[in-house]
């Protein structure tokens, strides 16, 4: 079982970029690595999946090393709208049925200050 | 679309009744999940189903029943509620389960069990 590790929570300044680490020591061949935004009384938000390398999207960027034992969440030019929770999720759902990492850790509380 | 809808959005309950808590989704999706998010925590997973006819148990399962009779509804029955029971439920979907991709969460059903 893939269990994630991260910041219980970071400070940061609009305008600036923000980087949210996760560490994933025993994560398997077939997991993937997927984020997401949770604002309060919402349910997550979808930010960003990869599997290995680096991922980028309108958003955000993903950026993942070789040995796929943590990953990086990059948020370019945060705003006071970007203060909320971070989950990183590694996991996989077997086809043959059962499921491995597929729950949330407690994640990264970012706030964002003026 | 709609999206994934949940009803109803608030509930409260006395120990030992039982409940159905609703969700649906308009998109098509053959994955469907519920979690549960007990304060200051992340989301653990209950159930979970890849298809129409197919459900499985995730991480919490004990108290609840799922089934999933259409690919549009996915129904979570509390079968004699318990205090430890009061939590906020999400469901969520996505538009494939392996590997499992972007999940499109609904709003939560906020639940106490007093």
């Amino acid at each position: 079982l893939a269990k994630t590790t991260q910041p219980i929570s970071m400070d940061s300044y609009e305008g600036q970029e923000v980087n949210i680490t996760c560490s994933h020591n025993n994560i398997a061949t077939n997991d993937y690595i997927t984020w997401y935004q949770q604002f309060p009384s919402q349910g997550p938000r979808f930010i960003i999946q990869g599997y290995k390398t680096k991922v980028t999207n309108e958003v955000a960027s993903l950026f993942i090393p070789a040995d796929r034992k943590s990953s990086t969440l990059s948020l370019p030019r945060v705003s006071l709208s970007d203060t909320a929770v971070y989950y990183c999720l590694v996991g996989v759902l077997y086809s043959g049925g059962g499921a491995d990492g597929l729950t949330f850790g407690k994640g990264t509380h970012l706030i964002i200050q003026p | 679309n709609a999206g994934v809808t949940q009803t109803p959005k608030f509930q409260v309950l006395k120990t030992g009744q039982s409940m159905t808590l609703q969700c649906a989704q308009d998109m098509n999706h053959e994955y469907m999940s519920w979690y549960r998010q007990d304060p200051g925590m992340g989301l653990r997973l209950i159930h979970y189903s890849v298809g129409a006819g197919i459900t499985d148990q995730g991480e919490v399962p004990n108290g609840y029943n799922v089934s999933r009779s259409t690919t549009e509804d996915f129904p979570l029955r509390l079968l004699s509620a318990a205090p430890s029971q009061t939590s906020v439920y999400f469901c969520a979907s996505s538009y494939r389960a392996d590997p499992l991709y972007e999940q499109y969460f609904g709003p939560g059903t906020r639940l106490t069990v007093t």
